[in-house]
């Protein structure tokens, strides 16, 4: 079974400010990854994914992950963030070999300031 | 519009007394899948679904029961539910790509 690890629960940012939010997982199979986004007292919506190919992923409002094989990892990072993006962040992995095995992290709250 | 439904919202009921929450899409998916999603435990994966009639097990499937009779709809049900199953539930439907659609969530508490 995967195991997925968000350290950071909280981040706090100023507007326009990069973020970082981290991801890290535990098995080297063959994996798809996934960043969903959840905005407050709403159900979640899929941010961006990695199946294959490129290792750089972007979604159309501007944030982008980074599959790195080596390192496990799947960090979520945004050059410049407005107050819109404050939401919790959601890293999940499922295996090749069994992809409707979904595993969560446990979450990161992005509070952007003004 | 493509959309995934649940049903009830938010539910308050009692120790034992059997209950289902329904979930419903219209995207003609054959992957559905439960969660539930607990404070700074992030979502866990209940039961899911691969077609009509194949269900499995997620990573805490007690005390929890699914159906798949037809394929738009995937109830979960909880026969006699306790405290420990306060939480915020979600169903998803999942496309071919392994993109999940959430529903908008029901948050249950058994007193």
């Amino acid at each position: 079974a995967q195991s997925v690890t968000q350290l950071d629960s909280q981040v706090p940012v100023f507007e326009e400010a990069p973020v970082e939010l981290r991801c890290n997982y535990s098995s080297s199979v063959s994996v798809y990854l996934f960043w969903y986004v959840q905005y407050p007292n709403q159900g979640l919506q899929l941010l961006l994914k990695y199946l294959s190919g490129s290792t750089l992923v972007e979604s159309i409002n501007g944030f982008e992950a980074e599959f790195n094989k080596s390192q496990t990892s799947f960090h979520l990072r945004k050059p410049s963030v407005h107050i819109s993006d404050t939401a919790e962040y959601f890293c999940a992995v499922s295996d090749r070999g069994n992809f409707n095995k979904f595993y969560f992290g446990s979450g990161t709250k992005l509070n952007v300031k003004p | 519009e493509a959309q995934v439904t649940q049903n009830p919202r938010y539910l308050i009921t009692v120790t034992g007394k059997k209950l289902t929450v329904t979930c419903s899409q219209n995207m003609n998916h054959e992957y559905m899948s439960w969660y539930r999603q607990d404070p700074g435990l992030g979502l866990r994966q209940i039961y899911y679904s691969m077609n009509v009639e194949v269900t499995d097990k997620g990573d805490v499937p007690e005390g929890y029961k699914v159906s798949r009779k037809e394929k738009r709809n995937f109830p979960l049900i909880l026969e006699s539910p306790s405290p420990n199953q306060t939480s915020l539930y979600f169903c998803a439907s999942i496309n071919p790509w392994n993109e999940q659609f959430f529903g908008p969530g029901t948050r249950l508490t058994v007193l």
